[in-house]
């Protein structure tokens, strides 16, 4: 079974760092392709990154320079390095497994609040 | 960027009756190649993560039921719930996978009437 499971999510002040971790299990990160996905409070959702399983990594313009998507093929996980954090970057980030351009499975998510 | 409009913003449908929800790109996500639209719809009831209905425009993801259903082409495209069960209460969005920078509608909230 395809598991999710995503952590590193808390409060963090503007200009601040975090790094989220997305552990999977039920296949192999390191031969997929993996996004984030985020969801500001009451609001749709927001492609952020995507990470090829050649390596290959693209960003939406918001977070570009700011953001850094990373795995570690030894621990099956994905990360998402964020750094100079805005107050609009507060949201759910979802880790996801893109299946041919697709999001087949998606982790429950974790909560980032930037704020003072 | 693929810019994706979705229409309307909600809809009220009684039980039983069909809801119709609209999806334009702002340029075609038609690969020559392989003649299919990379176009996915997405159901996320709240509290919980999206879960993927329908993916390139009309192929229902296992398990699915049948009631849900995906056309169109080009730029323009529809997700079809033929019948609104008390369960299809949530939000749906259409995603396109065309550009390497993949972008998401704003979503469509369904209620019931």
């Amino acid at each position: 079974e395809v598991q999710l499971v995503e952590t590193g999510g808390g409060l963090i002040q503007p200009g601040g760092s975090l790094r989220l971790s997305c552990a999977a299990s039920g296949f192999t990160v390191g031969s997929s392709y993996m996004a984030w996905v985020r969801q500001a409070p009451g609001k749709g959702l927001q492609w952020v990154s995507v990470i090829y399983s050649g390596g290959t990594t693209y960003y939406t313009d918001s977070v570009k320079g700011r953001f850094t998507i990373s795995r570690d093929n030894s621990e099956n996980t994905l990360h998402l390095q964020m750094n100079s954090l805005r107050a609009e970057d507060t949201a759910v980030y979802y880790c996801a497994r893109e299946t041919i351009g697709r999001y087949d499975s998606w982790g429950q998510g974790t909560l980032v609040t930037v704020s003072s | 960027d693929i810019v994706m409009t979705q229409s309307p913003d909600s809809l009220a449908v009684s039980l039983g009756e069909r809801a119709t929800i609209n999806c334009k790109s702002s340029q075609s996500v038609l690969s020559s190649s392989n003649n299919k639209n990379y176009l996915a719809w997405y159901q996320q009831k709240p509290g919980q993560p999206p879960k993927l209905l329908i993916y390139w425009s009309s192929t229902r993801e296992s398990g699915v039921p049948d009631r849900f259903s995906g056309s169109g082409s080009g730029t323009d495209f529809t997700l079809t719930i033929s019948s609104l069960q008390a369960e299809d209460v949530a939000v749906y969005y259409c995603q396109q996978h065309y550009s390497s920078l993949r972008t998401f509608g704003q979503g469509t909230k369904v209620e019931i009437k």
